[in-house]
């Protein structure tokens, strides 16, 4: 268990609405995550974190916007839900510097309506 | 850039049959390489892994090798049981991005009791 957390679980919001979804570990790792998943495409890098107020783009971070103010969250923020950014969202943090492998949350699903 | 190919599925076996994913990968040197297993409703975990040709990832029954001589790194199991039923993803680094994986598009195995 790497203590990630993701809140919420699931969530319904309609299209233009903002939504924010949070990202909670709890042993101060450096690095973090956001992917969505979705049927077809597999698991697709939206943003990630290399410590507190670092971050860069991954494959498919267009509507999306990331903070990470304390080690331990890292929010996504959807500034305008589309359609589109309906999906599962898993949270990700790499333990350690050595090792590549990263260990995930349990996701939330979003449906925008 | 680093890349991965699997299997597609679905794939459907019985109880106790021989349970074999694919998984081929481009690659500059030799990176780390993974297998994640998601279970329904969850996150991905990591299942094992391999860091350099010829090593050989182990964990609740499945194996897969490392062979840089055919850019290989296939998923087995000699008897898989219902509980194995999830969907299987290859990983590997990044090209120049220790910090991000890219994935294969997954692979769903379904027993049958």
């Amino acid at each position: 268990d790497a203590g990630i957390t993701q809140s919420p679980r699931h969530k319904v919001t309609e299209t233009g609405t903002p939504v924010t979804l949070r990202c909670h570990q709890t042993e101060n790792h450096r690095y973090m995550y956001w992917y969505r998943q979705d049927p077809g495409h597999g698991l697709r890098l939206i943003h990630y974190s290399y410590g507190v107020k670092d971050t860069d783009k991954g494959e498919v971070s267009d509507g999306y916007s990331v903070s990470r103010s304390k080690t331990e969250d890292f929010l996504l923020t959807l500034e305008s839900a589309t359609s589109s950014q309906t999906s599962v969202y898993f949270c990700a943090i790499r333990i350690g510097t050595g090792e590549h492998e990263q260990y995930f949350g349990p996701g939330t699903r979003l449906t925008v309506t | 850039g680093n890349s991965v190919t699997q299997m597609e599925g679905p794939v459907t076996l019985s109880e106790e049959a021989f349970l074999t994913i694919n998984c081929t990968y481009t690659a500059t040197g030799y990176p780390s390489l993974f297998w994640y297993v998601q279970y329904p409703g969850e996150g991905l975990q990591l299942l094992l892994k391999a860091t350099k040709a010829d090593d050989k990832g182990s964990n609740k029954g499945f194996e897969a090798t490392y062979r840089k001589e055919t850019t290989s790194f296939h998923l087995e199991k000699g008897s898989v049981q219902v509980s194995d039923s999830a969907v299987y993803f290859c990983a590997l680094p990044v090209s120049g991005s220790a910090r991000q994986l890219t994935f294969g598009s997954g692979t769903q195995l379904t027993v049958l009791p």
